[in-house]
């Protein structure tokens, strides 16, 4: 399994958008990316899933280049209720499931 | 649709008794689910990954003995922390695939705390 590298934290203001960076250098051709949303005692929630180039749905988007050696999540917008930390996972995908590692994650603080 | 539901919520146990821990998929069949431990301000650990009908796989350095996952069907698996100890305590928190589903994302429970006395 691919190990990640994540910042351990970042701060920004309401409204702001903000793009939180992974590395995945050892990615294997089969692996997928994905990235998953924590709040305190509560389980991750999944926010975006890409293979390569751009993916985006209605909470984020997610650019991936074409080395796939890093991820960008990018949060439009962000609001108070967006602090929490971003899982940035790397896995196979194998019957139906993506087996992953959990990596340090980013605290992201929003500011009023 | 796709939630994951987990009881006990929160658990307090003495030490050397055993607990049990369910995992439910509420609203889809789940062949695979996975049974994770988080420390506080930790990041998750996979512990196993639990198959229907099979024996769960589990990660090295996690105790099969200590930790005994029960997938007996589809939509509900158990972990059994046996003779728990104080630094058993932690977040254990399980997911579930749901095959065929959108971005073959993992649907995590919402995590049950144990705190050993």
């Amino acid at each position: 399994l691919a190990k990640t590298t994540q910042p351990i934290s970042m701060d920004s203001y309401e409204g702001q958008e903000v793009n939180i960076t992974c590395s995945h250098n050892n990615i294997a051709t089969n692996d997928y990316i994905t990235w998953y949303q924590q709040f305190p005692s509560q389980g991750p929630r999944f926010i975006i899933q890409g293979y390569k180039t751009k993916v985006t749905n209605e909470v984020a988007s997610l650019f991936i280049p074409a080395d796939r050696k890093s991820s960008t999540l990018s949060l439009p917008r962000v609001s108070l209720s967006d602090t929490a930390v971003y899982y940035c996972l790397v896995g196979e995908i194998s019957g139906g499931y993506q087996k992953v590692t959990f990596g340090t994650g980013t605290k992201l603080q929003v500011i009023p | 649709g796709a939630v994951v539901s987990q009881h006990p919520s929160r658990v307090i146990c003495k030490s050397g008794t055993s607990v049990k821990i369910e995992c439910r998929s509420l609203d889809f069949q789940a062949t695979t689910m996975f049974w994770y431990r988080q420390f506080p301000k930790k990041s998750l650990m996979l512990m196993a990954t639990s198959n229907e009908g099979s024996k769960a796989t589990y990660e090295q350095g996690v105790e099969k003995d200590k930790f005994l996952i029960n997938h007996a069907s589809l939509t509900l698996s158990t972990l059994t922390v046996t003779s728990a100890h104080p630094e058993d305590s932690s977040f254990y928190i399980c997911s579930a695939g749901r095959l065929a589903g959108v971005d073959n994302e993992q649907f995590f429970g919402p995590g049950t705390r144990l705190t050993v006395l």
